[in-house]
């Protein structure tokens, strides 16, 4: 399957900072990537879907001005954290590949702390 | 997705058989059952996927009833590094490959 890898695996940032995260489809070109968002001891939540060459998706609620997606190439989708809160602090996940019949695979996930 | 119910949590012994169930009476057609596992404070990790018939792999089993509303997840020995949440997922057909996931079932393979 494919091979997903997310930078950073951790980051600490100050209120008011942004932050980028990178997925990288190692082996795998990738149209489309999907970004998780999972709260503490809660289950993962879709935030955007990620388009290669255009606008990235995204879930109602989830804020496209603070939450930048940039999606540039097949192998290379980037979110941006823009003007972090506390209330951003979360894990985030990225994923790759897969069809309704084929399975997605997913990065190993970055924990951003908003200080 | 189709909407799935699995047991919050469950135990299990270490070297014996752990036996996920999950209920998707609303699946249809050509929707496939896909069973994912989150280990603590990383990535989901695929672990097998079915559409009618029982599938065997280096991680797992899947067993799904013949009406297909239900399966179930056998992990034939359990050891402590399977202790994870579990999630069983019905992707709609027409929603590719987005998922939707819900509580999941946490796993605790106990020594």
């Amino acid at each position: 399957g494919a091979v997903v890898s997310q930078h950073p695996s951790w980051v600490i940032c100050k209120s008011g900072t942004s932050v980028k995260i990178e997925c990288r489809s190692l082996d795998f070109q990738a149209t489309t990537m999907f970004w998780y968002r999972q709260f503490p001891k809660q289950s993962l939540m879709l935030m955007a879907t990620s388009n290669e060459g255009s606008k990235a998706t995204y879930e109602q609620g989830v804020e496209k001005d603070k939450f930048l997606i940039n999606h540039a190439s097949l192998t290379l989708s980037t979110l941006t954290v823009t003007s972090a809160h506390p209330e951003d602090s979360s894990f985030y996940i990225c994923s790759v590949g897969g069809s309704y019949n084929s399975p997605l695979h997913f990065g190993n996930g970055t924990r951003l702390t908003v200080t | 997705d189709a909407k799935t119910t699995q047991p919050p949590s469950m135990d299990c012994a270490e070297g014996r058989a752990a036996n996920l169930p999950c209920n998707h009476s609303t699946i249809s057609g050509n929707e496939y059952v896909y069973w994912y596992r989150q280990i603590h404070s990383q990535g989901p990790q695929y672990i097998i996927h079915g559409l009618k018939n029982n599938e065997t792999n280096e991680m797992a089993s899947l067993i799904i009833t013949e009406d297909r509303k239900s399966s179930t997840l056998i992990l034939p020995h359990a050891t402590l590094r399977d202790t994870a949440v579990y999630y069983c997922i019905v992707p709609r057909e027409y929603a590719g490959n987005m998922l939707t996931f819900g509580g999941g079932t946490r796993l605790m393979v106990k020594p």
